[in-house]
């Protein structure tokens, strides 16, 4: 199957500091990206959806401002996690589709932890 | 909105089947996933089955789907230690580039004894 990448696998960073996750897909293009986050034991929450060259579709309670998405390239998504804290310590994952594919490859999760 | 139920654990021993079941509440499913997640890692699509179709067969694993209650499963046969992690049921209503855009439940321990 085609390979997602993100990077990095995990980063601790100190409060009010931002944070930025890539997401790569390796060997497709990657015309839609998705954005997970997971607390401990328990489900993928998705945050957002982005598209290649427009602007991300944030679910509702997900604030826009904290978390900046930015897919700026058909093999490149970016997450920033604004003035962190430790309440959005957590397990960052993304996924990426093409166009002819039935289904979403994921990356191998981000750990963040902000101390 | 989506909502995806699993319980919560399960524990077979080795060479037996596992059955992990998950309900949903979406009836315009267009495809239901299983992931399988290891510690400290992210997921692995193990299969997935289209929303007309009732049954999946892929080496050991089978899914069963019945629409109408709308109630999904994974059966693996002769369960290996190997198998133990947890396994997530997912579902997607889009279609197009929303396809990914995947609803998961809690996921399931599974937990298998030598």
């Amino acid at each position: 199957g085609a390979v997602v990448s993100q990077h990095p696998s995990w980063v601790i960073c100190k409060s009010g500091t931002s944070v930025k996750i890539e997401c790569r897909s390796l060997d497709f293009q990657a015309t839609t990206m998705f954005w997970y986050r997971q607390f401990p034991k328990q489900s993928l929450m998705l945050m957002a959806t982005s598209n290649e060259g427009s602007k991300a579709t944030y679910e509702q309670g997900v604030e826009k401002d904290k978390f900046l998405i930015n897919h700026a390239s058909l093999t490149l998504s970016t997450l920033t996690v604004t003035s962190a804290h430790p309440e959005d310590s957590s397990f960052y994952i993304c996924s990426a589709t093409g166009n002819m594919n039935t289904e979403a490859f994921f990356g191998q999760g981000t750990r963040l932890t902000v101390v | 909105g989506e909502d995806v139920e699993q319980s919560l654990f399960l524990s077979v021993r080795e060479g037996d089947s596992s059955v992990i079941n998950c309900t949903y509440t979406d009836s315009s499913s267009t495809y239901l996933y299983w992931y399988k997640q290891e510690p400290g890692a992210g997921l692995q699509l193990l299969t997935y089955i289209f929303s007309n179709m009732d049954m999946k067969q892929d080496q050991r694993l089978t899914v069963l789907l019945n629409k109408k209650d709308k109630h999904l499963s994974l059966r693996i046969a002769d369960t290996q230690t190997g198998d133990s992690a947890i396994y997530f049921c997912a579902e997607s209503i889009g279609r197009g580039s929303t396809l990914g855009r995947l609803y998961f439940g809690r996921g399931t321990q599974l937990t298998v004894w030598p």
